[in-house]
């Protein structure tokens, strides 16, 4: 079964601190990795994503650094701010895989940043 | 502006009511899926269509149906609901190739009763 394991369930940092959400997988035909955040009330969207082709990809405080050997992906958000207070999601596309965007999705981590 | 929409954004039902989500998106997508969101468990998704009166199960598919009779609505159809449905849904739409950006609607919150 397609697997996305996400870590931790929830999480607390200080307000310009670092917050760290990994991710592991085991299906070696994910072939792209996209980060999700979702505010209360709404809709995931995509915040950032990355290909197996490299190891990192930043936009602005958020960074993806992603281990193709040890088939592991993190999200880090530097210098948190009380409005980065969200659910986030990590995902994994199988470009073989069923469904019509081919998403499997983590169970999501609820991140609360303390002023 | 680029969205998807779906209606109502909540709902109370009675168990075997049949009801319709509406989901509708201005994008020209060619894929469409339903999702439900349940606390500890993720996004799991119950149906997708791959476009046109194409339509297949995803992971959670029992006790729901979609029609795709227009590239821009596809529907969620529950016609006899129980309260193990009561969950919170969402409708995603995204262009080819799969694997880009998904775009979500606001959500139905469901409960049932």
């Amino acid at each position: 079964q397609q697997q996305v394991k996400q870590s931790p369930q929830s999480l607390i940092v200080q307000k310009g601190g670092i917050s760290i959400i990994n991710c592991a997988y085991e299906n070696t035909a994910f072939d792209y990795f996209p980060w999700y955040q979702q505010f209360p009330g709404k809709g995931p969207a995509l915040l950032i994503a990355i290909r197996p082709d490299v190891s990192e990809k930043k936009e602005g405080r958020f960074t993806i650094s992603f281990n193709k050997s040890a088939k592991q992906f993190s999200l880090h958000i530097m210098d948190s701010q009380p409005g980065d207070s969200a659910t986030y999601f990590c995902a994994a596309h199988d470009h073989s895989g069923g469904g019509a965007d081919g998403l499997t999705f983590g169970k999501g981590t609820h991140l609360i940043i303390q002023p | 502006e680029a969205q998807v929409t779906q209606n109502p954004r909540y709902l109370i039902t009675v168990t075997g009511k049949k009801l319709t989500v509406t989901c509708s998106q201005n994008m020209n997508h060619e894929y469409m899926s339903w999702y439900r969101q349940d606390p500890g468990l993720g996004l799991r998704q119950i149906y997708y269509s791959m476009n046109v009166e194409v339509t297949d199960k995803g992971d959670v598919p029992e006790g729901y149906k979609v029609s795709r009779k227009e590239k821009r609505n596809f529907p969620l159809i529950l016609e006899s609901p129980s309260p193990n449905q009561t969950s919170l849904y969402f409708c995603a739409s995204s262009s080819s190739p799969p694997g880009t950006e998904a775009f979500f609607g606001q959500g139905t919150r469901l409960t049932v009763v």
